[in-house]
């Protein structure tokens, strides 16, 4: 039961790195979602996929890129790391819309030093 | 005003205590309601749906109120293992509250 996949789990980069989080998920939902988490934010909406094909910005997209590269994988690219980026990242799929709840990954920790 | 809004905590309570959290929202429009749970360091994991008429998982009770914006949980008999943050989840725009944090004292 793998559910979402996120990789890597942890990374550290430097100021101005470029890295791609990867996302995947084996439950043939729709919509997929990129989260950051930082101490005493909540989960912030990055970008989001409703369906293969479209992506749409959420509340904090400066600084990344996505790719829905099929219904199962939606990738974030941070091009040029910045300290401020600094958070653990979740990825979440959900069937589609309406009510249904969403299924989260493990998270990746990422550190910008 | 936050699209949803939720009392960060700490809940600090007794085993065997009865605990209630709210969560207001602020688009009248939403359709659909979440309560996660989230422990330390991991990943949100579903708790329970919110529907209109309120429904029941045990210890967990979820209600909401349309006319006033807000949807609640209520843990009964709190046990140590419901120790974690709860997320309130409205899911108009998909939109997280910042969580409750719950600490259940032996």
């Amino acid at each position: 039961n793998a559910g979402v996949t996120q990789t890597p789990k942890f990374q550290v980069l430097k100021t101005g790195q470029s890295m791609t989080l990867q996302c995947a998920q084996d439950m043939n939902h729709n919509s997929m979602y990129w989260y950051r988490q930082d101490p005493g934010m909540g989960l912030r909406l990055i970008y989001y996929s409703a369906s293969e094909g479209t992506t749409d910005k959420g509340e904090v997209p400066n600084g990344y890129n996505v790719s829905r590269l099929n219904k199962r994988e939606f990738s974030l690219r941070l091009e040029s790391a910045a300290p401020s980026q600094t958070s653990v990242y979740f990825c979440a799929s959900r069937a589609g819309t309406g009510p249904q709840p969403q299924h989260f990954g493990d998270g990746t920790r990422l550190s910008i030093l | 005003r936050k699209e949803v809004e939720q009392d960060p905590g700490p809940f600090n309570v007794p085993e065997g205590a009865t605990v209630a959290f709210n969560c207001t929202y602020s688009n009248s429009a939403s359709q659909s309601f979440f309560w996660y749970r989230q422990d330390c360091r991991k990943e949100p994991k579903l708790l329970m749906s919110v529907y209109s008429s309120g429904n029941e998982d045990g210890r967990f009770t979820a209600q909401l109120n349309r006319a006033s914006q807000y949807i609640s949980l209520l843990i009964r008999d709190s046990k140590l293992s419901d120790s974690a943050t709860y997320l309130c989840v409205v899911n108009q725009k998909v939109t997280f509250g910042i969580g409750t944090k719950l600490q259940v004292i032996p």
